[in-house]
């Protein structure tokens, strides 16, 4: 079990370009989230999926923020018409919905629009 | 939505020293869990603990339902302890939905 990864680590974009983050959870872990988090806050909920069903979204989440999770597995995240306020680290988690509900976190997706 | 305060704000320790963080939720809680963010920015879950006491190595925790709060006990800290320590609730319905709050920077020194 390598834990969850995420894919790319760092992102430098220019304002208006779209952007793509992927998200590999723990093969056991049927639960997957997407959180954000600025600098010196805790992170916030943006959505998260049981199985392939996304269950929740945040009213954070703007309809230029799209996620899915194909079969399950992996997970995407896009945002497009990036803006200088997206700048942000983007966070996975993974877990099960047995009875630890205990979150595995991703080292994160480090977001820079310039 | 649910409220989630942690206390003190930032803490500097020597090592070797004992700390005790708390966390306040303003609702009740079927989820609570204590994470770890290293310097480094990743998050490492330290417990699952919605009700009750658990013990991990020097690190323990107490969360008091009924009062809605929750306590983070480290000992005999050490510099790799550094970091800000985070705790997240969930309400409800939406019991994988965290709320994090603002968390609680650690500083052990030399």
């Amino acid at each position: 079990d390598t834990g969850v990864s995420q894919d790319p680590r760092h992102k430098i974009t220019k304002r208006g370009q779209n952007v793509t983050f992927r998200c590999d959870p723990i093969s056991e872990h049927n639960r997957l989230y997407w959180y954000r988090q600025t600098l010196g806050q805790g992170p916030e909920f943006l959505t998260y999926f049981q199985n392939e069903a996304q269950l929740e979204k945040s009213r954070l989440l703007s309809d230029r923020f799209s996620a899915e999770r194909p079969k399950g597995s992996f997970s995407t995240l896009e945002i497009q018409r990036t803006e200088q306020g997206d700048s942000a680290m983007y966070l996975c988690a993974s877990s099960s919905s047995g009875p630890n509900y205990g979150y595995t976190f991703g080292s994160g997706t480090r977001l820079t629009v310039v | 939505g649910i409220q989630v305060e942690q206390s003190p704000p930032d803490l500097i320790l020597q090592e070797g020293a004992n700390s005790t963080l708390r966390c306040n939720f303003s609702d009740s809680v079927n989820n609570l869990q204590w994470f770890h963010q290293n310097p480094w920015g990743q998050l490492i879950n330290l417990f699952y603990i919605p009700s009750g006491t658990k013990q991990n190595g020097r690190l323990s925790a107490t969360t008091v339902a009924t009062e809605r709060y929750s306590l983070l006990y480290i000992s005999s800290s050490q510099t790799t302890d550094s970091g800000v320590y985070f705790c997240a609730v969930a309400v409800g319905g939406t019991a994988s939905k965290l709320t994090f709050g603002t968390g609680t920077r650690l500083q052990v020194t030399l």
